[in-house]
């Protein structure tokens, strides 16, 4: 069964930083690419980031490109997310998610963990 | 590339529901259309991927289907049950900016 984990959310103020983690298991972590999407509190679902299995495709949302960095440790079977320059709009719960093909594209879906929630606010 | 959903359906128990899903800038015919339920205060999970075919668990009530004249997909849940009421959001690929995209999503009533 496909288990992820989420952690690293808290309430920061604008401009401030934050890393999320999320800890894999239940598969072969290693074989598909991962993928953040993030959810607005009442809002519908927007997605963030995405990364191939061996880190070669990374590819980010509009929204947060040059702001957020997406990396994953296959030895640890985790990925990350750094935010920086934190903005109000980017309050909401940040969902790790598992791809079902190695390399995100057209065929790319979500398994999805409980998710972590970030604030931004002063 | 937009997908656009109901902002609310409802229908009665045993009944059947469509919620459709417009895209708009892309063709849904080669980019695949996926589905997930998200109940209140949970995450969302698959309940249709690939336009129609379903994760494992999911049972045969839940049906998808796509309309390549109208570029749009439809999600079809048969015989309701309580238990169906939920948030409801489809998915595809933008194939020109290499992002994935969700539809608003649509809550499903069952009463």
């Amino acid at each position: 069964e496909v288990q992820l984990a989420e952690s690293g959310g808290g309430s920061v103020q604008p401009g401030r930083s934050l890393r999320l983690s999320c800890a894999a298991s239940g598969f072969a972590f290693d074989d598909y690419a991962m993928h953040w999407v993030r959810q607005s509190p009442g809002k519908g679902l927007e997605w963030v980031a995405g990364i191939s299995w061996n880190s070669v495709k990374i590819v980010y949302a509009d929204s947060v490109k040059g702001r957020f960095t997406i990396s994953r440790d296959n030895a640890k079977n985790s990925l990350y997310m750094e935010m920086t320059s934190l903005r109000p709009e980017d309050t909401a719960l940040y969902y790790c998610t598992k791809d079902n093909i190695a390399v995100p594209g057209t065929g790319t879906w979500f398994d999805w963990g409980q998710g972590t929630l970030v604030t931004v606010s002063s | 590339f937009m997908l656009t959903q109901p902002l609310s359906v409802s229908e009665s128990p045993g009944k059947t529901v469509i919620i459709s899903c417009a895209g708009g800038g892309g063709n849904l015919a080669t980019t695949f259309v996926h589905w997930y339920r998200q109940r209140p205060g949970r995450a969302p999970t698959a309940v249709i991927f690939d336009y129609n075919r379903r994760p494992s668990g999911v049972p045969d009530r839940f049906s998808g289907s796509i309309d390549s004249s109208s570029n749009s997909a439809s999600l079809t849940i048969f015989g309701l049950k309580t238990e169906d009421e939920a948030d409801y959001f489809c998915q595809s690929y933008d194939s020109v900016k290499h992002h994935w995209v969700f539809g608003g999503g649509t809550r499903l009533t069952v009463l």
